[in-house]
């Protein structure tokens, strides 16, 4: 079936850090690829997309690349803040399989 | 506020209950998914509807779970005779019904089963 791994599980950056996310999935004929915030208590929310159309895709200090060959997709994260700090969640299909999340903790 | 909301927020039960828990999804979205997520992990996928229609069933989901949507509109998902290992948040979430339509989640109805 469809499976999705993330990778680390957790991560530590100084603020001003960038931190870096990896996924890799297994279902080549996936074209969607969005990537989910989730702080403590709250819901995860979509913080950026991609589709497999295009590699590359930018919003403010966030990005998201996919290699569709390789079958794998990243999250950059560039001049980290305490308030990134939180639970990140990559996931691919529809309906969406989600990874096991990457808890990032942004030391100020 | 014009989210997606459940109810009840929070629901505690001895084994071998059974529990209904109820999603009002965003008013103009057509397809409704039931997740599930416990401490440490990512959401679970259970199942999910396009209008009334259930259009996908976990293999994992027990038939102890039942989801409807009778009208398109808010679901519900019973689970019978509860079990321990039930114990977990409950997200639902709604998108649009074109293709790779972004999941709105809400936040969730949380369940322990003593």
């Amino acid at each position: 079936g469809e499976n999705v791994e993330q990778h680390p599980s957790t991560l530590s950056v100084q603020e001003g850090d960038s931190a870096v996310i990896k996924c890799t999935y297994s279902d080549s004929a996936s074209n969607y690829f969005p990537w989910y915030k989730q702080e403590l208590g709250k819901r995860p929310q979509l913080i950026i997309d991609i589709r497999s159309n295009v590699g590359e895709k930018k919003d403010q200090r966030i990005a998201v690349t996919l290699n569709k060959t390789a079958k794998h997709f990243s999250l950059h994260i560039t001049e980290t803040q305490p308030e990134d700090s939180a639970v990140y969640f990559c996931a691919e299909h529809t309906p969406l399989v989600f990874g096991k999340g990457t808890r990032l903790s942004v030391i100020a | 506020d014009t989210g997606v909301s459940q109810d009840p927020r929070h629901k505690i039960t001895k084994r071998g209950q059974n529990v209904t828990f109820r999603c009002d999804p965003i008013s103009e979205h057509n397809r409704l998914y039931w997740y599930r997520q416990t401490l440490g992990q990512g959401p679970e996928f259970l199942t999910y509807f396009q209008n009334e229609a259930q259009l996908e069933k976990s293999r994992l989901l027990s038939d102890r779970f039942s989801a409807e949507r009778p009208k398109g509109s808010f679901s519900t998902l019973e689970i019978q005779r509860t079990e321990q290992g039930d114990s977990a948040m409950y997200l639902c979430a709604s998108s649009l019904a074109h293709l790779n339509s972004p999941l709105h989640f809400g936040n969730g109805t949380r369940l322990t089963v003593t």
